[in-house]
């Protein structure tokens, strides 16, 4: 069965530096997402990105966050300058058609910042 | 801003029993709702879609939407000890993302 697939599974980092995660979408889907989840908080959403752009972005998603689907298979998540508050759960997912579709998450980094 | 509002639980159910679970939500123009599993520490995984009014049955559950009460819950029948989780509604208003809400946790008691 097809699946969205992310790495690394978890990342510890210091303040300040710059990580970059990793998602494989389901081949055929169009759009793609990021979502976070905080220890024991909701899952927020980040940003969704269709036809090589940003489609719609939190408020979360500012300036330190970036996006990018560097070939024909990878979605990655950059933050250029992690805080002590950027340390959650990102998912990656995925959906077929137009966003109102239905969504399948692959299984998260936990991103710890130190 | 999008809310959407699940029952706080805990909810504890006996093996075998019926768990029903609750949703609302604020945005009218939602059109697409969804029911995911999370078991602790992994990802939301899909378990139900539900677009147009009325119930929706998929195996041992049911989902239920009404639209001009804003709400759409869940029924897990014959619960099993396997049905422990966090259940999580979430909410698509023909924009480009998925609202949320906060979880109800199931605890199945064999």
């Amino acid at each position: 069965e097809p699946e969205v697939t992310q790495t690394p599974s978890h990342q510890v980092t210091q303040m300040g530096q710059e990580v970059i995660l990793r998602c494989v979408p389901i081949s055929n889907h169009l759009y793609f997402y990021w979502y976070r989840q905080i220890l024991g908080q909701k899952v927020e959403f980040l940003v969704s990105f269709y036809n090589n752009e940003i489609s719609e972005k939190s408020e979360i998603f500012d300036d330190q966050f970036s996006v990018e689907r560097p070939d024909g298979s990878n979605f990655t998540l950059k933050i250029r300058s992690t805080k002590l508050e950027d340390s959650a759960m990102y998912f990656c997912a995925s959906t077929y058609g137009t966003p109102n579709t239905e969504a399948f998450f692959g299984q998260g980094t936990r991103l710890t910042v130190v | 801003q999008k809310e959407v509002e699940q029952n706080s639980g805990p909810l504890s159910v006996p093996e075998g029993a019926i768990a029903s679970l609750n949703c609302t939500y604020s945005d009218r123009v939602s059109q697409s709702f969804f029911w995911y599993r999370q078991y602790s520490g992994k990802s939301p995984e899909l378990i139900m879609s539900i677009y147009s009014n009325g119930d929706k049955e998929d195996g041992r559950f049911t989902a239920q939407l009404n639209k001009a009460s804003q709400y759409v819950s869940l029924l897990i029948r014959d619960s099993q000890p396997s049905d422990s989780a966090t259940y999580l509604c979430a909410v698509n208003g023909n924009d480009y993302k998925l609202s949320f809400g906060a979880g109800t946790t199931v605890t199945v008691r064999a």
